[in-house]
């Protein structure tokens, strides 16, 4: 069946260092795939997202690679900070009416002072 | 501000008691979700609305019931059939109009069992 599934279940960086939590998809029908941070007690806040039609899409200190190739999307953090401290989701929507999201069980990232 | 409200952020249920947890949304969106998470598990999703007066199961339906009276708010009810109901809850939302868009989610509902 579909699965969006992380690689490491934890990671822990320097302050300062640069983070890559990575994803992998099975289902190659995903056009649609979404980065979410969740704290300790609130609901998941969106990050980036990215099209299948992309390979790489950036934002503020964050950048979203695709590789359609081998269905596994990366989360770059530059510059690791305190506050990026949480668990890390990727989903990934189904092409068509339906575009119900696929969760991965998610990352969590510890930055260490 | 726009956003996503949910209540209340704990709630404890007695055995064969149904309880009710409150989704409402001012962002105008047509599409509303509701997720259940467990600890060191992803989002599972239980049902969703596309719009008022329509919803679809998810992936976990059984023992839960939802309404969709106003586009504003999605309830979802926690039945005496549920048996194992402790939980993080949490209700999202999206609009669907746009094409590609992220779900926006609430700050969750915490749910055990007394």
């Amino acid at each position: 069946g579909e699965s969006v599934g992380l690689h490491l279940p934890t990671l822990s960086v320097q302050e300062g260092d640069n983070s890559i939590i990575n994803c992998a998809y099975s289902n190659s029908a995903s056009d649609y795939f979404i980065w979410y941070k969740q704290e300790s007690g609130k609901g998941p806040q969106f990050i980036i997202d990215i099209r299948s039609n992309m390979d790489k899409r950036q934002g503020q200190r964050v950048t979203v690679l695709l590789n359609k190739t081998v269905k596994h999307l990366s989360l770059q953090i530059a510059a690791t900070q305190p506050g990026d401290s949480a668990v890390y989701f990727c989903a990934g929507a189904l092409a068509g009416n339906n575009r119900k999201l696929i969760w991965g069980l998610g990352t969590s990232l510890a930055v260490n002072p | 501000d726009g956003g996503i409200t949910q209540s209340p952020k704990y709630l404890f249920r007695k055995e064969g008691q149904n309880v009710t947890l409150s989704c409402e949304q001012n962002l105008n969106h047509d599409a509303m979700y509701w997720y259940r998470q467990d600890p060191g598990q992803g989002l599972r999703l239980i049902y969703y609305s596309q719009i008022v007066n329509d919803f679809q199961k998810g992936d976990i339906a059984e023992g839960y019931s939802v309404s969709r009276e106003k586009k504003e708010s999605f309830p979802l009810t926690v039945t005496s059939a549920q048996k194992n109901p402790t939980a993080f809850y949490l209700c999202a939302s999206e609009d669907r109009g746009r094409g590609n868009q992220p779900q926006h989610f609430g700050d969750g509902t915490r749910l055990s069992i007394l």
